[in-house]
């Protein structure tokens, strides 16, 4: 299984809406990312989980939280978007976070419109 | 802050044309990373560069990675309508502790039948 799997695939939600996005890998990974990604630019980094321990924060703002319950589970809460934070939301995994011979694989996304 | 370029950001070719997009760094890379993006897709990883001065090639793709480890380059031969897509060079760039994975600005690849 080589497989990062993102939930859901679409969201729209209100600008005083909670709601999380869920991604899963089974691939003993133990580095997990969330990446956002808005139209023709690249992915950009907002988190970085390593052995379940948050270990990079791009100065994301706090109306994003991230959560690692387990090695294989990571989510994304959401709280109080503005509709600049739509965007491509998108889980990567990678066996370390040291990336010495290894890559990073993503999932299909979230695509999360905030209205 | 760091930063990795590519050029062009868009590039339009006949099929069967060549194709090569530029990566550059303000700072020295740990290794090398391209991805490819299809259109309303997700990045998925073509090839990892670590030595200076390295070349892999992956049928019609050649991956080169500059001697300063600064740069990296991405040639298709031979375009076909299935290259399309965008893209990605992406630096691991080692800072204290941490490496992040910083992707490129990308480009757009369009292959006209």
């Amino acid at each position: 299984d080589t497989e990062v799997t993102q939930t859901p695939k679409h969201l729209v939600m209100g600008m005083t809406n909670k709601k999380s996005l869920k991604c899963e890998q089974h691939m003993g990974h133990r580095a997990m990312y969330w990446y956002k990604q808005k139209a023709k630019k690249p992915p950009e980094l907002m988190f970085v989980y390593s052995y379940e321990k948050l270990s990079i924060n791009e100065s994301v703002p706090s109306r994003f939280s991230p959560e690692c319950p387990n090695s294989s589970l990571l989510n994304l809460h959401l709280h109080a978007l503005q509709p600049e934070d739509s965007a491509l939301y998108l889980c990567a995994s990678s066996q370390d976070r040291w990336l010495r011979n290894t890559e990073a694989f993503f999932g299909q996304g979230t695509r999360l419109t905030v209205v | 802050g760091q930063q990795v370029m590519q050029i062009p950001q868009y590039q339009h070719v006949q099929e069967g044309e060549d194709f090569t997009t530029y990566c550059n760094s303000s700072t020295t890379l740990s290794n090398i990373q391209w991805y490819k993006q299809r259109p309303g897709g997700h990045p998925v990883f073509l090839i990892q560069l670590v030595k200076s001065g390295e070349v892999k090639k992956q049928k019609r793709l050649t991956f080169q990675f500059g001697e300063a480890k600064k740069n990296s380059s991405l040639h298709i031969t031979a375009t076909q309508t299935t290259d399309v897509g965008t893209y990605f060079c992406a630096g691991i760039i080692s800072s204290g502790s941490a490496r992040q994975l910083t992707f490129g600005s990308g480009t757009q690849l369009t292959v006209l039948p």
